[in-house]
């Protein structure tokens, strides 16, 4: 069991240029999301989708596109990278903990750190 | 006002010593909260998930929650040269159709050995 699973690790880029952020969960959660972090600001919602074919935006979603490929797969699409894009970006998936009622639980890929130059 | 608020530290205390973490929240129908550690370079790590008013014990951690203030909380006993990290505090409530968890910035802990 991987949990959530995240390719690449590092990656850089010049401005302009375009890419695709990977994300896969085995845990068989209805909810992914993206985020990205930046030094004094915290985890911002950049996409989200809520089950298998939705996707909707979340805070910071200028510049950024998703696709929700199944119910494993989620990924992040940059297509004209800008400084302003470099940050560390996480993806996550929600499901519920079993805990008590409508309790639910978010865990975390390992991470892309991302620099547009 | 933030909707999840934290002290950003940095937090130091000795090796051995209780380190107490808070966080206030302002969604009143906020349902689920939970506390990850964040080790500098990796990615946020859940290590404690409370539901209702009270306590929540596991291991040196626990939680504690009240809703009526709206106020969440750490306490990490004996703490460990291996507890300093950044500690963020986030909240869950169900809003069209999805979980959405809003985080704060983070606590910033030092236990010095």
């Amino acid at each position: 069991n991987a949990g959530v699973t995240q390719t690449p690790k590092f990656q850089v880029l010049k401005t302009g240029q375009s890419m695709t952020l990977q994300c896969a969960q085995d845990m068989n959660h209805n909810s992914m999301y993206w985020y990205r972090q930046d030094p004094g600001m915290g985890l911002r919602l950049i996409y989200y989708s809520a089950s298998e074919g939705t996707t909707d935006k979340g805070e910071v979603p200028n510049g950024y596109n998703v696709s929700r490929l199944n119910k494993r797969e989620f990924s992040l699409r940059l297509e004209s990278a800008a400084p302003s894009q470099t940050s560390v970006y996480f993806c996550a998936s929600t499901g519920s903990s079993g805990r008590a009622p409508s309790s639910y639980e978010q865990y975390f890929g390992p991470g892309t750190r991302l620099t547009v130059t | 006002q933030k909707e999840v608020e934290q002290n950003s530290g940095p937090l130091s205390v000795p090796e051995g010593a209780i380190a107490s973490l808070n966080c206030t929240y302002s969604d009143r129908v906020s349902q689920s909260f939970f506390w990850y550690r964040q080790y500098s370079g990796k990615s946020p790590e859940l290590i404690m998930s409370i539901y209702s008013n009270g306590d929540k014990e596991d291991g040196r951690f626990t939680a504690q929650l009240n809703k009526a203030s709206q106020y969440v909380s750490l306490l990490i006993r004996d703490s460990q040269p291996s507890d300093s990290a950044t500690y963020l505090c986030a909240v869950n409530r169900v809003t069209g159709g999805y979980q959405k968890v809003t985080f704060g910035t983070g606590t910033k802990l030092q236990v010095i050995p």
